[in-house]
């Protein structure tokens, strides 16, 4: 079955600080992985997602991801932290028509 | 933009009841979900449906069910409400890449916070 685990349930960064966020996956076949993102009170947004093709993959507010098959991870990085990028974070991988999601990095970004 | 609307964010349920969660997107997307949100768990798919009429159980279906007789409409259904189905209630919709079925992202609504005293 497909799965991910994210490391750490609780980031905190300073403002300006580099982002990262981990995701290491298991799947049996080639995996599709995408980053969502929560702010308070909302449902999920999506910010990227690899299917196939280049290995480095650009989202919307800033946020990348890097595809490393031969480290089975899919970490999510911000080259500069904003405060408003404090939100909750999931990973996920495709599974058939649907995602199994990991349990979520919970960003806090400091003055 | 694909619009996901929960119709309610907040409810209040006694233990026993049945209740009713309503979900409605409005773009034509074939595949729609209902999963559950708890802290320190993540989500968890509860059942999926891939076209009208057609339903499949996801990781957790124990206690629920679901009805789809409209193509933008998907509902969850709790027969009897019991104190652990107290949870954050999140529907997403995606369409089916018939060349890819797993390329498309989910599309989610904005959740319904239910709780059961």
């Amino acid at each position: 079955a497909q799965s991910v685990t994210q490391l750490g349930s609780h980031v905190s960064v300073s403002e300006g600080a580099l982002v990262l966020l981990r995701c290491n996956y298991s799947s049996s076949v080639p995996p599709y992985l995408f980053w969502y993102v929560q702010y308070p009170n909302q449902g999920l947004q999506l910010l990227l997602k690899y299917t196939t093709g280049a290995t480095l993959v650009k989202g919307i507010n800033g946020f990348e991801a890097e595809f490393k098959k031969s480290e089975t991870s899919f970490h999510l990085t911000k080259p500069s932290a904003h405060m408003s990028d404090a939100a909750e974070y999931f990973c996920a991988v495709s599974a058939g028509y649907a995602l199994n999601f990991g349990k979520g990095t919970s960003l806090l970004v400091t003055p | 933009d694909v619009k996901v609307t929960q119709s309610s964010r907040y409810l209040v349920k006694r233990t026993g009841e049945k209740v009713f969660l309503e979900c409605v997107q409005d773009m034509d997307h074939e595949n729609m979900f209902w999963y559950r949100q708890d802290p320190g768990l993540g989500l968890r798919l509860i059942y999926f449906s891939y076209d009208v009429k057609m339903k499949e159980k996801g990781d957790i279906p124990e206690g629920y069910s679901v009805s789809r007789e409209k193509k933008e409409r998907f509902s969850l259904i709790l027969e009897s409400a019991s104190t652990n189905q107290t949870s954050m209630y999140l529907c997403a919709s995606s369409f089916l890449n018939y060349r890819d079925r797993s390329n498309s992202p989910l599309h989610f609504g904005n959740g319904t916070r239910l709780t059961v005293t």
